[in-house]
């Protein structure tokens, strides 16, 4: 069964500190991986977009990574500012029916 | 500014009504989706279309229909059928459906409670 696993379901930090966040899938064949940013009561964003050559791709202070090998992608936020609280959600791209599987996300806090 | 406009933000309803969620893009998009999202869950497809008068039933379009009669617009009702309609529902598109990476598009959500 195609799965995507996301960790840790919450998390809490301070402003200015680092965080990772990680995601584990299970979907085969492997098309692609992104990461998309949902703040509360908005609809999602992407942030990233991996293809299976790709192992790491950055935008801004966000960076992202993936082991194809593992089935492992983790989502890097550097210097966390308040506006990075949201929810942060892994999507996986079925190679052989195009459709998404998301990940139920990650709940991040960023307190001054 | 090109992007997806869903209405009404907030609705409620009453057990046996059935209510269209309107979703309106102007991104000249060909495909276009509708998923629900819980609490604690992934987002999951309803329906999606592919092309104008084509669309198709997703994982859970029991309760759901949609229309496609322009480019632009992609209407869900949420039928009295529907047995926990309560949720949050998301608009999406794409410039073609699910090739490649094409990155999807999402409208800012319209919350659906049942009263």
């Amino acid at each position: 069964k195609n799965q995507v696993e996301q960790s840790p379901q919450s998390l809490i930090i301070l402003e200015g500190k680092n965080c990772t966040l990680q995601c584990n899938y299970t979907v085969s064949p492997f098309s692609n991986l992104r990461w998309y940013k949902q703040d509360t009561g908005r609809g999602p964003v992407s942030l990233t977009i991996m293809t299976f050559s790709e192992n790491t791709k950055s935008n801004g202070r966000y960076t992202a990574t993936l082991d194809a090998d593992t089935k492992q992608s983790s989502l890097h936020i550097t210097a966390s500012q308040l506006s990075d609280s949201a929810s942060y959600i892994c999507v996986v791209g079925s190679g052989n029916t195009g459709k998404l599987i998301f990940g139920q996300g990650t709940t991040l806090q960023v307190k001054p | 500014d090109g992007g997806i406009t869903q209405s009404p933000k907030y609705l409620f309803r009453k057990e046996g009504q059935n209510v269209t969620l309107s979703c309106e893009q102007n991104l000249n998009h060909d495909a276009m989706y509708w998923y629900r999202q819980d609490p604690g869950q992934g987002l999951r497809l309803i329906y999606y279309s592919q092309i104008v008068n084509d669309f198709q039933k997703g994982d859970i379009a029991e309760g759901y229909s949609v229309s496609r009669e322009k480019k632009e617009s992609f209407p869900l009702t949420v039928t009295s059928a529907q047995k926990n309609p309560t949720a949050f529902y998301l608009c999406a598109s794409s410039e073609s459906f699910y090739s490649g990476a094409n990155v999807l598009t999402f409208g800012a959500g319209s919350r659906l409670t049942v009263l």
